[in-house]
């Protein structure tokens, strides 16, 4: 079974530090991995994309790696901030169904002013 | 850019009723994606449309869910009769072109109580 995790559910961080979050994948085979943004009683919004060819992207504050023989990827949010807390999802579309995203479970950020 | 528009926002109803759920795609998006999401299952996806023909719906959880996409700005979700573990957040995601190579980009949900 291909499986998403995330680890730790929850984090809390004063504000100006660094965060990093953590997704791991059972299966090596993936097509793309995203990384999702979701505010209470909102939608997901994509914050990055890695195709499996990659092994990194960024936008602004955000870089994502991607390590395909371990089966991670790790999202650093530099300098966070208030804005930054939300909940952030991991997910992964495996080559059997590229188009079928297997999601975590989140991470919770807090960012405390 | 409207964005992923999702109707209604919340609907709540009695058991056995028949739920609507209606989904507007992004214009130019050819592939659109019904997911529900609930505290205990997480994200999972219903039903996958590629230029308004369905894919997949091995996630469809039972014969009382069906979905149509009868053009290429409009989808339904319907669910008859409803049932209270049907309660969940639907989300209604669409992307351009008919792999993974987009990202997805999801509408606010309908959030759905059945008492």
């Amino acid at each position: 079974k291909q499986e998403v995790t995330q680890i730790p559910a929850a984090l809390s961080v004063p504000e100006g530090e660094n965060l990093v979050l953590n997704c791991s994948f059972t299966d090596s085979a993936i097509y793309n991995l995203q990384w999702f943004r979701q505010d209470p009683g909102k939608g997901l919004t994509s914050l990055l994309l890695i195709q499996s060819s990659q092994r990194e992207q960024t936008s602004g504050r955000l870089n994502a790696s991607l390590d395909k023989s371990s089966g991670r990827s790790t999202l650093y949010i530099a300098a966070s901030q208030p804005g930054d807390s939300a909940t952030y999802l991991c997910a992964v579309s495996f080559r059997s169904n590229d188009y079928k995203l297997s999601f975590g479970a989140g991470t919770t950020v807090t960012v405390r002013a | 850019d409207a964005g992923v528009i999702q109707s209604p926002r919340h609907e709540v109803t009695e058991m056995g009723q028949e739920v609507t759920l209606r989904c507007k795609p992004i214009s130019g998006h050819n592939s659109l994606f019904w997911y529900r999401q609930t505290m205990m299952r997480g994200l999972e996806l219903l039903i996958y449309f590629n230029n308004n023909v369905p894919i997949d719906d091995s996630g469809m959880p039972e014969d009382r869910f069906s979905a149509k996409m009868p053009n290429a700005s409009f989808s339904t979700l319907k669910i008859q009769p409803s049932e209270p573990r049907d309660s969940a957040v639907y989300f209604c995601a669409s992307s351009f072109g008919p792999g993974g190579n987009q990202p997805q980009h999801f509408g606010d949900g309908t959030r759905l109580s059945i008492l």
